[in-house]
Parts: structure tokens; sequence; C-alpha cells
């Protein structure tokens, strides 16, 4: 596609079921990441990938948090269980190299009730 | 841990006024980017800048990076509506952790007719 895109655009769930949130790179971008934008927060960073391989899962909050990447492409993002606290706008964002420009998609904004 | 302080978080001004919003470390980093975010989108990057005491200029808006690579500057002149949006700095990781973007909580202009 022509950009990065990102699905559900919004969510909303229930406290303590599980939410995937799945993100399609620019084709032929091998490194994805994923972020999280909380309100009145910038950007924190949950997980890069470098084509399927996770070298950085540092940010992911806790371990209800997964990511998985299949075919250097799709990304999806998994929190199970999920609490109030991780309601915010999930961010996927791909680039050609790791030092290459940065495209990001227009977010996933989970509300959990 | 790298931190980077946005400042102001809120300005809200005239059409035709000018503005410089601030970004400030205590950290080194090897780049700092400047993005801009409309609501409901992810962000989009505006400038990188990789020097010390490099400036650069993209119309009505005018990047500093700092001499010691710790703080950057955002100037716009005569503002315009269509300037609103959100304004994130990041900075880039060095070495192995070139990949990795610590954004700041950013800066949000409103621009009124």
């Amino acid at each position: 596609g022509a950009g990065v895109s990102q699905s559900p655009s919004n969510k909303v769930t229930e406290k303590g079921k599980d939410v995937e949130l799945r993100c399609d790179p620019i084709s032929g971008h091998t490194a994805l990441y994923w972020y999280r934008q909380s309100l009145g927060q910038g950007l924190e960073f949950l997980i890069y990938f470098q084509g399927n391989s996770a070298p950085d899962k540092s940010g992911l909050p806790s371990d209800r948090f997964s990511a998985e990447r299949t075919g250097g492409s799709v990304s999806t993002l998994t929190i199970q269980r999920t609490q109030q606290e991780d309601s915010a706008v999930y961010l996927c964002a791909s680039s050609l190299a790791t030092t290459s420009l940065k495209f990001f998609g227009p977010g996933t904004r989970l509300t959990v009730l | 841990t790298q931190l980077l302080e946005q400042s102001p978080q809120f300005l809200s001004i005239q059409e035709g006024e000018n503005l410089t919003v601030y970004c400030n470390s205590s950290s080194v980093f090897s780049s700092l980017q400047w993005y801009r975010q409309e609501p409901g989108e992810g962000p989009v990057l505006l400038v990188t800048v990789v020097t010390g005491g490099e400036v650069k200029k993209l119309k009505r808006l005018t990047f500093q990076f700092g001499d010691a690579r710790k703080d950057s500057s955002l100037h716009i002149t005569a503002a315009q509506p269509g300037d609103t949006g959100l304004y994130l700095c990041a900075g880039g990781g060095s070495g192995g952790s070139n990949y990795k973007l610590t954004f700041g909580k950013g800066t949000l202009l409103t621009v009124n007719p």
C-alpha cells in the first residue's frame, strides 16, 4: 500500500478481555516499530522488529503485552487481560532500514472500560 | 534514561504571530527530529538535524540543533491556521540503538484565524 495502515482504527473493550491490533507496513520496509501514545504523554517505544525478529522488546510494559511479525510484513500487537491503564493510541511505524525515515500509521485508539 | 522536555506544552496564538517551541535534554542525541501530528493521524516528519549548531529552514519553519546536540528549537514565522497541530521532537539513538527514537510530550499549537 501507499502508507502504513493499522486496524482497527478504534477499539473499545472491557477490562480483562484480550485485544489484537494489526499493522501493515509499507511494502519492502524491513524495520517495524510499535509505540504507545497516552493522554498527555509522548510516544513511548514498545518494540522493534527487524524482519521477523524482535531484537528489542524492552518497551513492552508487562508480560500481558506481546507482538509478532510474520513474513517480514504484517505485525500484530496482542494485549491480554486488558486493564484501564492500557487505554491509549497504539502507533506502528516502518522504515527501509533502522536509520531511514520512519513512516507512522494513523494508530489504533484503544479504550478499556 | 534519556528524556526530552518540550515547552510550552500548550500554545494558542493569532494568525500572523511568530512563535518558538523548545526541546531540551540533559543527554546528547545523535540526531533530533521534529514531527507534526494532526488528530487521528500518525506523526509526520518535518525535519532531521544531525550536526551541532545546524540550522534548517523549511518555508516559514526554522529548526535549530544546539551546539552540544542536547537541545533544539522550532521557530514559526507568521503562523497560519494550517500550522495547528501537535509538534513533537524526538532524539535519535546511537550505535546499537540507532533505531530507537525518544519522544518529548509535545507542544499543542492552536493558530486562531
